[in-house]
């Protein structure tokens, strides 16, 4: 079972910040959160992943609670191309150790003009 | 970065009929790969994991004789669908890991079974 919960759609009006949620009270202490999006008909497309601190890259931040069991994804200026299904997911990280993803049912954004 | 290429993107076939969908690491070796499906407006189900040189390992509740999987290779894997039914009409996606543990996904193959 995935081990993460998220709202099951939101809204963002275009050039906005869109900020995701997600729920994962059970993480262990060695898991990462890691965030993929899927636009329609399309492959997962990574995003960003962290352990405990915040990260940001070109594409978004990640702000992780203190106690590590939510964080938020932030897509600082959405545009209509962010239109997509967002998933958090935790895993372990780094090298050996694998890939195996369970996927919940993440969060349909809809970025609207 | 590293990419991860399915072949076909689409396809249709006749029931009955067992059609095979290819999942290939174009930049890196992948002694792991990963086969999920997707019924529209649902998540990716993990259906197995393919493991080059050795069996496949299959979810539960995914069968094995319908759905085979090879990974002959480290930078191939294929799904066989065999005698494919309606209800097996999906989106199919794999996914790859590298060395360093990054993972990425393959652009799908959306089956129909007519």
């Amino acid at each position: 079972d995935a081990k993460t919960t998220q709202p099951p759609s939101m809204d963002c009006a275009e050039g906005r910040a869109a900020n995701l949620p997600c729920n994962h009270s059970t993480i262990s202490g060695n898991e990462y959160v890691y965030w993929y999006r899927q636009i329609h008909s399309q492959g997962p497309q990574y995003i960003i992943h962290g352990l405990k601190n915040n990260e940001t890259n070109e594409m978004a931040s990640l702000i992780i609670t203190e106690d590590r069991k939510s964080s938020t994804l932030i897509l600082p200026h959405a545009t209509l191309r962010d239109t997509a299904v967002y998933y958090c997911i935790v895993r372990l990280g780094g090298a050996n150790q694998g890939g195996k993803l369970i996927f919940g049912q993440g969060t349909e954004l809809s970025v609207k003009p | 970065g590293a990419v991860v290429s399915q072949h076909p993107s689409r396809v249709i076939c006749k029931s009955g009929t067992s059609v095979k969908i290819e999942c290939r690491s174009l930049d890196f070796q992948a002694t792991t790969m990963f086969w999920y499906r997707q019924f529209p407006k649902k998540s990716l189900m993990l259906m197995a994991t393919s493991n080059e040189g050795s069996k496949a390992t299959y979810e539960q509740g995914v069968e094995k004789d319908k759905f085979l999987i090879n990974h002959a290779s480290l930078t191939l894997s294929t799904l066989t669908v065999t005698s494919a039914h309606p209800e097996d009409s999906s989106f199919y996606i794999c996914s790859a890991v590298t060395a360093t543990g990054e993972l990425f996904f393959g652009e799908g193959s959306r089956l129909t079974v007519l």
